[in-house]
């Protein structure tokens, strides 16, 4: 149990529609990032939130955005969504975004877009 | 770019048959690796961290090691509760948090 909660952790969307995925991060923990885990691939990294502020983002288009909250939660919206976004959403934690701190995933969200 | 490839794909072995993961990676400097297991339809669980090379860590079966250009997750006598697929990941730069390249995983099967 790493503490970091996700929800909803299945669902399933229409293309062209918007989506909502929701992160509790583990207790203290100010960083959380996204990624995106496609079937039979590693995990890619979508974008980060260090103190409700982003300050990283991989190779993702804007429709992927993203918010931290006061207490660190933490929002993924995709918007039009394109049947490529079917994959597992993963949230990650961490205290500090010191390099080599240790890093805490959740179970995930799956979605599925058809 | 950073770029962490791992080998192999995919591993069957037999129960107690031993045997090593590899990752490669190519990083402008290197700032510590991770292993994760992650088993099907789960979030990838904490493993090691390995920070220089010639660094080991343990835990029950599993042993992780550093070179300067690869890691090799070593598995002793491996149980079926073992399988899982198996990914490490390097940060993306310095106050990275979260930010982590993966590779795209081993997957292991460990047969009764």
């Amino acid at each position: 149990e790493t503490g970091v909660t996700q929800s909803p952790t299945h669902l399933i969307k229409t293309r062209g529609q918007q989506v909502t995925l929701r992160c509790s991060s583990q207790s203290g923990h100010n960083t959380v990032s996204w990624y995106q885990q496609a079937l039979g691939q590693g995990p890619q990294f979508i974008f980060q939130y260090y103190r409700e502020e982003e300050n990283g983002r991989g190779n993702f288009p804007p429709r992927f955005s993203g918010l931290q909250f006061p207490n660190y939660s933490s929002e993924l919206n995709v918007n039009a969504l394109e049947l490529d976004d079917s994959a597992l959403y993963l949230c990650a934690s961490s205290l500090e975004r010191e390099t080599g701190n240790t890093i805490y995933f959740g179970e995930g969200s799956w979605l599925t877009v058809v | 770019e950073d770029q962490v490839t791992q080998s192999p794909e995919a591993l069957r072995l037999q129960e107690g048959e031993s045997s090593s993961l590899n990752c490669s990676y190519t990083v402008s400097g290197l700032r510590g690796l991770f292993w994760y297991r992650q088993d099907p339809g789960k979030g990838p669980e904490f493993l090691f961290t390995l920070y220089s090379a010639g660094e080991e860590k343990e835990k029950e079966r599993l042993k992780a090691t550093l070179t300067k250009k690869e890691s090799f997750l070593h598995i002793t006598a491996p149980k079926p509760e073992d399988s899982a697929t198996y990914l490490c990941a390097v940060p993306q730069r310095n106050n990275a948090g979260n930010m982590l390249t993966f590779g795209g995983g081993t997957r292991l099967m460990v047969k009764p």
